[in-house]
């Protein structure tokens, strides 16, 4: 599985939109973005994924450049409950194994 | 979202002793994983499991750890004789359409 580099860690005021970077300069064409949360030390939960097209959903928005080795989360509006570990994950789709290769994410603190 | 339900939250046994975590995953859904996550580091892999058989496992992954379904339901993680440097969370996970992986809550792990 490629590689992904995130900041360690980022701020953003509730009620503002977080954004969060993540480079993944060797991604293959067969390989998805996805990303994940861990809240304190909860199971990690899944936000989104997508290959090369942006996607959104009810919890984020993933932007993802055109040349695929970088993307962004985005949280429109973050609240307190937002505050987590976000991990940004890069995997083939096919298969049968399919593990996730976690890193160390990105501490997301959201202030009041 | 799907739930999935580990069992217990909380083990606390002696070094050496047998333990078994046991995670429900998500019906009619095929592909199981564990993960685990050492205070203060990262999720590891550890093993991912289909049709009744492992399909891959990590180096962690020793022969003192196995992997069954049982009963069809159930899945269940057993580390033969506990060592200290097996405290930790331990993740079940499901893998679901889109190959996103649901996680369960996890099983704190206190070996003394």
């Amino acid at each position: 599985d490629a590689k992904t580099t995130q900041p360690p860690s980022m701020d953003c005021a509730e009620g503002r939109a977080a954004n969060l970077p993540c480079n993944h300069s060797t991604i293959s064409g067969n390989e998805y973005v996805y990303w994940y949360r861990q809240i304190h030390s909860q199971g990690p939960q899944y936000i989104i994924h997508g290959l090369k097209n942006n996607e959104t959903n009810e919890m984020a928005s993933l932007i993802i450049t055109e040349d695929r080795k970088s993307s962004t989360l985005i949280l429109p509006h973050a609240t307190l409950r937002d505050t987590a570990v976000y991990y940004c994950i890069v995997s083939n789709s096919g298969g049968s194994n399919y593990k996730l290769t976690f890193g160390k994410g990105t501490l997301l603190t959201v202030n009041p | 979202e799907p739930e999935v339900t580990q069992t217990p939250s909380h083990q606390v046994t002696q070094m050496g002793q047998e333990v078994i975590l046991r995670c429900v995953p998500i019906s009619n859904h095929l592909y199981f994983y564990w993960y685990r996550q050492i205070l203060g580091q990262k999720v590891e892999f550890l093993v991912s499991f289909y049709n009744n058989e492992i399909s891959e496992k990590s180096e962690i992954f020793d022969d003192q750890f196995s992997v069954e379904r049982p009963d069809g339901s159930n899945f269940t993680l057993k580390i033969r004789s506990t060592k200290l440097e097996d405290s930790a969370m331990y993740f079940c996970a499901n893998r679901a359409q889109g190959n996103i992986q649901y996680f369960g809550a996890g099983t704190r792990l206190s070996v003394l």
